[in-house]
Protein backbone atom coordinates (compact mmCIF):
# COMPACT_ATOMS: atom_id res chain seq x y z
CA UNK A 1 0.00 0.00 0.00
CA UNK A 2 1.06 3.74 -0.75
CA UNK A 3 1.58 5.55 2.45
CA UNK A 4 3.80 8.82 2.72
CA UNK A 5 5.17 9.27 6.53
CA UNK A 6 5.56 12.18 8.53
CA UNK A 7 7.64 11.18 12.06
CA UNK A 8 7.32 14.51 13.68
CA UNK A 9 4.02 16.46 14.77
CA UNK A 10 5.52 19.06 15.62
CA UNK A 11 9.29 20.84 15.20
CA UNK A 12 9.85 23.61 17.04
CA UNK A 13 12.55 26.44 16.08
CA UNK A 14 14.17 29.72 16.83
CA UNK A 15 13.68 32.46 14.08
CA UNK A 16 16.41 32.99 11.91
CA UNK A 17 18.06 29.37 12.66
CA UNK A 18 17.45 26.52 9.58
CA UNK A 19 14.72 24.43 9.85
CA UNK A 20 14.01 20.59 8.51
CA UNK A 21 10.32 18.69 8.41
CA UNK A 22 11.05 14.93 7.82
CA UNK A 23 9.14 13.02 5.03
CA UNK A 24 9.52 9.40 3.70
CA UNK A 25 7.21 7.70 1.52
CA UNK A 26 6.53 4.33 0.13
CA UNK A 27 4.99 4.40 -3.46
CA UNK A 28 4.70 2.30 -6.24
CA UNK A 29 6.40 3.01 -9.63
CA UNK A 30 8.36 6.58 -9.95
CA UNK A 31 8.17 9.13 -6.72
CA UNK A 32 6.30 12.30 -7.30
CA UNK A 33 6.93 14.57 -4.27
CA UNK A 34 4.86 17.51 -2.76
CA UNK A 35 5.27 19.80 -0.11
CA UNK A 36 1.84 22.03 0.97
CA UNK A 37 1.22 24.75 3.42
CA UNK A 38 -1.91 24.87 5.77
CA UNK A 39 -2.47 28.27 7.58
CA UNK A 40 -5.34 27.90 10.28
CA UNK A 41 -8.76 28.21 8.80
CA UNK A 42 -7.37 27.88 5.33
CA UNK A 43 -7.15 25.91 1.82
CA UNK A 44 -3.52 23.82 1.28
CA UNK A 45 -1.00 26.00 -0.85
CA UNK A 46 1.33 24.33 -2.76
CA UNK A 47 5.30 25.13 -1.64
CA UNK A 48 7.20 22.69 -4.52
CA UNK A 49 6.98 19.98 -5.72
CA UNK A 50 9.52 17.03 -7.45
CA UNK A 51 9.13 14.97 -10.31
CA UNK A 52 12.36 14.47 -12.21
CA UNK A 53 15.63 15.98 -12.53
CA UNK A 54 17.67 17.85 -9.64
CA UNK A 55 17.42 15.80 -6.38
CA UNK A 56 17.48 19.34 -4.72
CA UNK A 57 13.75 21.33 -5.59
CA UNK A 58 13.31 25.08 -4.58
CA UNK A 59 10.22 26.24 -4.01
CA UNK A 60 7.76 29.24 -2.58
CA UNK A 61 9.19 31.55 0.59
CA UNK A 62 12.66 30.41 0.59
CA UNK A 63 11.61 26.67 1.32
CA UNK A 64 13.51 23.82 -0.74
CA UNK A 65 13.50 20.06 -0.40
CA UNK A 66 16.28 17.26 -0.91
CA UNK A 67 15.33 13.90 -2.30
CA UNK A 68 17.09 11.03 -1.58
CA UNK A 69 16.00 7.89 -3.42
CA UNK A 70 17.88 5.17 -1.22
CA UNK A 71 16.57 6.48 2.41
CA UNK A 72 13.08 7.08 0.18
CA UNK A 73 12.97 10.67 1.56
CA UNK A 74 12.06 14.21 0.88
CA UNK A 75 12.81 16.38 3.49
CA UNK A 76 11.48 20.19 3.58
CA UNK A 77 13.95 22.70 4.92
CA UNK A 78 14.36 26.57 4.89
CA UNK A 79 18.13 28.32 5.99
CA UNK A 80 16.46 30.79 7.94
CA UNK A 81 13.40 30.16 9.38
CA UNK A 82 10.44 33.37 9.94
CA UNK A 83 7.89 33.70 12.62
CA UNK A 84 5.64 33.98 10.14
CA UNK A 85 6.44 29.90 9.00
CA UNK A 86 4.86 28.52 11.58
CA UNK A 87 1.58 26.71 9.92
CA UNK A 88 0.91 22.68 9.28
CA UNK A 89 3.01 21.36 6.86
CA UNK A 90 2.05 18.23 4.42
CA UNK A 91 4.26 15.93 2.69
CA UNK A 92 2.01 13.96 -0.08
CA UNK A 93 3.09 11.76 -2.64
CA UNK A 94 2.03 9.44 -5.34
CA UNK A 95 3.54 6.96 -8.16
CA UNK A 96 3.87 7.05 -11.46
CA UNK A 97 1.59 4.03 -11.73
CA UNK A 98 -1.26 6.13 -10.29
CA UNK A 99 -1.00 10.22 -10.63
CA UNK A 100 -4.31 10.72 -9.70
CA UNK A 101 -4.33 9.51 -6.49
CA UNK A 102 -2.35 12.30 -4.12
CA UNK A 103 -1.79 10.63 -0.77
CA UNK A 104 -0.91 12.92 2.09
CA UNK A 105 1.17 12.89 5.34
CA UNK A 106 -0.29 13.43 8.77
CA UNK A 107 1.31 16.55 8.96
CA UNK A 108 3.70 18.68 11.04
CA UNK A 109 3.12 21.85 12.89
CA UNK A 110 6.23 23.93 12.42
CA UNK A 111 6.12 26.11 15.56
CA UNK A 112 8.97 29.16 14.88
CA UNK A 113 9.23 31.01 18.09
CA UNK A 114 11.02 34.73 18.24
CA UNK B 1 -10.23 35.99 -9.53
CA UNK B 2 -10.50 33.08 -6.89
CA UNK B 3 -9.27 29.66 -8.36
CA UNK B 4 -11.15 27.04 -6.88
CA UNK B 5 -13.88 28.08 -4.58
CA UNK B 6 -16.20 26.19 -2.19
CA UNK B 7 -19.70 26.99 -0.72
CA UNK B 8 -20.92 27.36 2.19
CA UNK B 9 -17.82 27.91 4.07
CA UNK B 10 -19.38 26.94 7.34
CA UNK B 11 -22.29 24.34 7.80
CA UNK B 12 -24.26 23.03 11.00
CA UNK B 13 -26.91 21.12 11.03
CA UNK B 14 -28.27 18.11 12.84
CA UNK B 15 -27.93 14.21 12.30
CA UNK B 16 -30.46 12.93 9.15
CA UNK B 17 -30.24 15.84 7.88
CA UNK B 18 -29.29 16.15 3.79
CA UNK B 19 -26.76 18.98 2.84
CA UNK B 20 -24.79 19.23 -0.28
CA UNK B 21 -20.90 21.74 -0.98
CA UNK B 22 -20.70 23.25 -4.21
CA UNK B 23 -17.45 23.64 -5.83
CA UNK B 24 -16.05 25.39 -8.68
CA UNK B 25 -12.72 25.99 -10.24
CA UNK B 26 -11.70 28.42 -13.36
CA UNK B 27 -8.20 27.15 -14.04
CA UNK B 28 -9.55 25.23 -16.97
CA UNK B 29 -8.40 21.91 -15.11
CA UNK B 30 -9.41 18.41 -16.49
CA UNK B 31 -9.42 16.84 -12.82
CA UNK B 32 -11.48 17.39 -9.23
CA UNK B 33 -10.96 16.12 -6.28
CA UNK B 34 -12.93 15.95 -2.68
CA UNK B 35 -10.74 15.24 0.34
CA UNK B 36 -12.00 14.96 4.18
CA UNK B 37 -9.50 16.35 7.12
CA UNK B 38 -10.40 15.13 10.13
CA UNK B 39 -10.23 16.57 13.48
CA UNK B 40 -6.19 15.30 13.96
CA UNK B 41 -6.27 17.53 10.72
CA UNK B 42 -5.32 13.80 9.03
CA UNK B 43 -6.20 14.42 4.64
CA UNK B 44 -7.79 11.69 2.58
CA UNK B 45 -9.32 11.73 -0.62
CA UNK B 46 -12.60 10.50 -1.10
CA UNK B 47 -13.22 11.21 -4.47
CA UNK B 48 -11.83 12.27 -7.70
CA UNK B 49 -13.52 13.30 -11.13
CA UNK B 50 -11.98 13.83 -15.07
CA UNK B 51 -13.58 15.61 -17.18
CA UNK B 52 -17.22 14.45 -15.41
CA UNK B 53 -15.89 10.89 -15.15
CA UNK B 54 -15.64 9.64 -11.89
CA UNK B 55 -12.20 7.97 -11.54
CA UNK B 56 -11.44 7.44 -7.57
CA UNK B 57 -14.11 6.58 -5.37
CA UNK B 58 -12.37 5.47 -1.93
CA UNK B 59 -14.03 3.74 0.39
CA UNK B 60 -16.80 5.83 1.20
CA UNK B 61 -20.18 5.39 2.65
CA UNK B 62 -22.94 5.35 -0.04
CA UNK B 63 -24.14 8.31 2.02
CA UNK B 64 -21.78 10.36 0.04
CA UNK B 65 -22.44 11.18 -3.52
CA UNK B 66 -20.42 13.29 -5.37
CA UNK B 67 -21.62 15.06 -8.71
CA UNK B 68 -20.32 16.71 -11.72
CA UNK B 69 -22.35 18.57 -14.24
CA UNK B 70 -19.24 20.03 -16.41
CA UNK B 71 -15.39 19.81 -15.74
CA UNK B 72 -15.54 23.12 -13.59
CA UNK B 73 -18.25 22.07 -11.08
CA UNK B 74 -17.85 19.37 -8.40
CA UNK B 75 -20.60 19.01 -5.66
CA UNK B 76 -21.17 16.72 -2.93
CA UNK B 77 -24.16 15.79 -1.45
CA UNK B 78 -24.66 13.75 1.66
CA UNK B 79 -27.37 11.91 3.09
CA UNK B 80 -28.92 11.19 6.42
CA UNK B 81 -26.19 13.22 8.15
CA UNK B 82 -23.73 11.40 10.88
CA UNK B 83 -21.43 12.97 13.86
CA UNK B 84 -18.57 11.12 12.25
CA UNK B 85 -19.16 13.22 8.99
CA UNK B 86 -18.27 16.08 11.22
CA UNK B 87 -14.79 17.62 9.27
CA UNK B 88 -13.45 20.37 6.96
CA UNK B 89 -14.13 19.05 3.22
CA UNK B 90 -11.81 20.10 1.01
CA UNK B 91 -12.31 20.64 -2.80
CA UNK B 92 -9.25 20.43 -5.57
CA UNK B 93 -8.43 20.64 -9.03
CA UNK B 94 -5.31 19.65 -11.69
CA UNK B 95 -4.33 19.21 -14.29
CA UNK B 96 -4.26 15.52 -15.84
CA UNK B 97 -0.78 13.84 -15.02
CA UNK B 98 1.69 14.25 -11.73
CA UNK B 99 0.99 17.91 -11.40
CA UNK B 100 0.10 20.07 -8.34
CA UNK B 101 -3.50 20.21 -6.77
CA UNK B 102 -5.02 23.80 -6.22
CA UNK B 103 -7.20 23.84 -3.22
CA UNK B 104 -10.02 25.47 -2.12
CA UNK B 105 -10.22 26.86 1.17
CA UNK B 106 -12.45 24.51 2.51
CA UNK B 107 -16.36 23.72 4.17
CA UNK B 108 -16.33 23.47 7.89
CA UNK B 109 -19.22 20.46 8.33
CA UNK B 110 -20.57 20.40 11.74
CA UNK B 111 -23.25 17.97 12.72
CA UNK B 112 -24.63 18.09 16.14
Amino acid sequence: AQSVAQPEDQVNVAEGNPLTVKCTYSVSGNPYLFWYVQYPNRGLQFLLKYITGDNLVKGSYGFEAEFNKSQTSFHLKKPSALVSDSALYFCAAHGSSNTGKLIFGQGTTLQVKP
Amino acid sequence: DTAVSQTPKYLVTQMGNDKSIKCEQNLGHDTMYWYKQDSKKFLKIMFSYNNKELIINETVPNRFSPKSPDKAHLNLHINSLELGDSAVYFCASSQVGPGELFFGEGSRLTVL
